[in-house]
């Protein structure tokens, strides 16, 4: 696809369980980003990925959270022992070099339990 | 770091009219100022955005100023359609990500 492909778009997990969220950046892209929203919120910035630099995970909340690019492509999220509080819209974007447009995904929805 | 503030939160225009929302910022390196248009269920989608080495820009019914001296920036629509309904946010260059306004709720009464 063209744009910004995230999965699955819904998660619905009991507390204290381990999530998994993908992202499927724009071919070609080299800057990756994950934000959160929670309900009527507006974007907190969870972590950056620029080519080989180092992230930059200045906005991850706490330990729990933690994510991974391999091969500058494809992007993980993992939030470890989930929380209420986790419940929110995970969005991932992607840019063409740092400084351009983001593009965002859909995002995926996540419910605690 | 960058500190984006937005308002009003929730903004109710007729059909035809003109919304306009506003945004000030707190760090004068910024130099890169987007905004998103989201709709439910979806992630934002950039429909403007304006650098810091110009005032104004305009697309058809959309338009961004940007007041360096001040540091604010603001968003106008004009001729408003039902479409145009949604949640849009603001941005700033923060020091590597952008940083997000917490959104307007712009809703276009037929």
């Amino acid at each position: 696809g063209a744009g910004v492909s995230q999965s699955p778009s819904n998660k619905v997990t009991e507390k204290g369980k381990d999530v998994e969220l993908r992202c499927d950046p724009i071919s070609g892209h080299t800057a990756l980003y994950w934000y959160r929203q929670s309900l009527g919120q507006g974007l907190e910035f969870l972590i950056y990925f620029q080519g080989n630099s180092a992230p930059d995970k200045s906005g991850l909340p706490s330990d729990r959270f933690s994510a991974e690019r391999t091969g500058g492509s494809v992007s993980t999220l993992t939030i470890q022992r989930t929380q209420q509080e986790d419940s929110a819209v995970y969005l991932c974007a992607s840019s063409l070099d740092d400084g351009s447009p983001l593009h965002f995904g859909n995002g995926t929805r996540l419910t605690v339990t | 770091g960058e500190n984006v503030e937005q308002h009003p939160s929730t903004l109710s225009v007729q059909e035809g009219d003109s919304a306009v929302i506003k945004c000030t910022y707190s760090d004068s390196a910024s130099n890169y100022f987007p905004w998103y248009k989201q709709e439910l269920g979806k992630g934002p989608q950039l429909i403007i955005d304006i650098r810091s080495n110009v005032g104004e820009k305009k697309d058809q019914r959309i338009a961004v100023t940007l007041n360096k001296t001040a540091k604010h920036f603001s968003l106008h629509i004009t001729e408003t359609q039902p479409e145009d309904s949604a949640v849009y946010f603001c941005a700033g260059t923060g020091r590597r990500a952008l940083t997000f306004g917490s959104g307007t709720r712009l809703q276009v009464q037929p």
